[in-house]
């Protein structure tokens, strides 16, 4: 069965370093997302790209994040310069069709700890 | 974003059922109800969607009130790998994002 993959699972950096996290969607996908989840607390939207472009991004996802696809197949969020408070886990997912009527598949996460 | 209300957490004994349920009463016309699990240190991982009718799939049973102001999630036969915060989203038919609330956390007893 397809999944959507992540690297690395963990990610150990520096506060005010750069750091960009992987993702390989389901290859037949064409909706993209971003998703973290601070320790202990709710999943949150981050941000979804479709067609090369942002579609939709909350609040949290500021000048201090990017996303790109690079190529064909990777999808990455970039953090510019990392916070004590980015420390979260980071989910990446894709989907075949926007809106309700999809689901979204996700990925394994990667873990991001800014000391 | 439509709210959901969720209990905070649900005991079942395993090979029983679990029926969970989500309260959604300011649901739009154009609202899916969605259903998503996350296993412990897993991503979340879709379950059941639904808009009127009760939809079934290999996983689960998706029972939706006429109204549409409520419904339930029902695992037929609980095994010790359901264990897991059960969240109920409402998303718009043009909605991008999936909102997660507190979910339940479910424990299955062996």
């Amino acid at each position: 069965e397809p999944e959507v993959t992540q690297t690395p699972s963990h990610q150990v950096t520096q506060m005010g370093q750069e750091v960009i996290l992987r993702c390989v969607p389901i290859s037949n996908h064409l909706y993209f997302y971003w998703y973290r989840q601070i320790l202990g607390q709710k999943v949150e939207f981050l941000v979804s790209f479709y067609n090369n472009e942002i579609s939709e991004k909350s609040e949290i996802f500021d000048d201090q994040f990017s996303v790109e696809r690079p190529d064909g197949s990777n999808f990455t969020l970039k953090i510019r310069s990392t916070k004590l408070e980015d420390s979260a886990m980071y989910f990446c997912a894709s989907s075949a069709i926007a809106g309700g009527l999809n689901e979204q598949f996700f990925g394994p996460g990667t873990r991001l700890t800014v000391l | 974003d439509a709210k959901t209300t969720q209990p905070n957490s649900m005991e079942s004994n395993e090979e029983e059922p679990v029926h969970l349920p989500c309260n959604h009463s300011t649901i739009s016309g154009t609202d899916y109800i969605h259903w998503y699990r996350q296993l412990p240190s897993q991503g979340p991982e879709y379950v059941i969607h639904g808009l009127t009718s009760n939809v079934n799939n290999r996983m689960a049973s998706l029972a939706i009130a006429e109204d549409r102001k409520s419904s339930t999630l029902i695992l037929h036969r609980a095994t010790l790998r359901d264990a897991a915060v059960y969240y109920c989203i409402l998303r718009d038919i043009n909605d991008y994002k999936l909102s997660f609330g507190a979910g339940t956390t479910v424990t299955v007893r062996a």
